[in-house]
């Protein structure tokens, strides 16, 4: 049973940059696509973007030019940045696997909060 | 790309059965059989309920049930149980390897 944990800052300044790593256990990364998604209070989720443990990247078009997906195979790592934030930004982050590009997510993290303050 | 459009709440009493709609464009609900449905309890993270449609995980309920018509997608829980109150979303692949999500559902148990 895979196991996916966010960690990263719970607070990002307005205009700073991001950053957010995911932790797998319990299964290799190399294999499926990683994802991020995130999850304002009280709304909806928003697909961030996802990654190919050979690096091979898509993004949200609406949050392209600011995101960035890594990988690190050999500590079984992912990483998010999101540059210039604002308190739109502010939102809970999961990061999740999904079995193939087409298809659904079948395992989630617990979530990590990221506040940005002004 | 434009999430995809859910009723805010839909609501029924125990036993009864409801459906949640999720209606998308030609370009992604309605070119693809993967559209996805999630359930989610105040507080924890998204399950998987549906996907390709209308496949159920190993220990999802035979209750929960997915269709597609045209642009529209829809999940029936029936037989309604207080425990399946929670918040709804859909996904589905959206092409060009994106992936969109539905504003989400409040399923409210009467």
């Amino acid at each position: 049973q895979v196991q996916l944990q966010e960690s990263g800052p719970g607070l990002v300044k307005a205009s700073e940059t991001l950053s957010l790593t995911c932790s797998v256990s319990g299964g290799s990364i190399s294999s499926y696509y990683w994802n991020w998604i995130r999850q304002p209070p009280g709304k909806g989720l928003e697909w961030i973007g996802h990654i190919y443990h050979s690096g091979s990247t898509n993004y949200n078009p609406s949050l392209k030019s600011r995101v960035t997906i890594s990988v690190d195979t050999s500590k079984n790592q992912f990483s998010l940045k999101l540059s210039s934030v604002t308190a739109a930004d502010t939102a809970l982050y999961y990061c999740a696997r999904r079995i193939d590009w087409l298809g659904h997510i079948d395992s989630w993290g617990q979530g990590t909060l990221v506040t940005v303050s002004s | 790309q434009s999430a995809l459009t859910q009723p805010p709440s839909a609501s029924g009493s125990p036993g009864q059965s409801v459906t949640i709609s999720c209606t998308g464009t030609s370009s992604d609900v309605g070119s693809y059989n993967y559209v996805s449905w999630y359930q989610q309890h105040p507080g924890k993270a998204p399950k998987l309920m549906i996907y390709e449609v209308s496949k159920r995980p190993s220990g999802v309920p035979d209750r929960f049930s997915g269709t597609k018509s045209g642009n529209t997608a829809s999940l029936t829980v029936s037989g309604l149980q207080a425990e399946d109150e929670a918040d709804y979303y859909c996904s589905s692949y959206a092409g060009s390897n994106n992936l969109i999500f539905g504003g989400g559902t409040k399923l409210t148990v009467l």
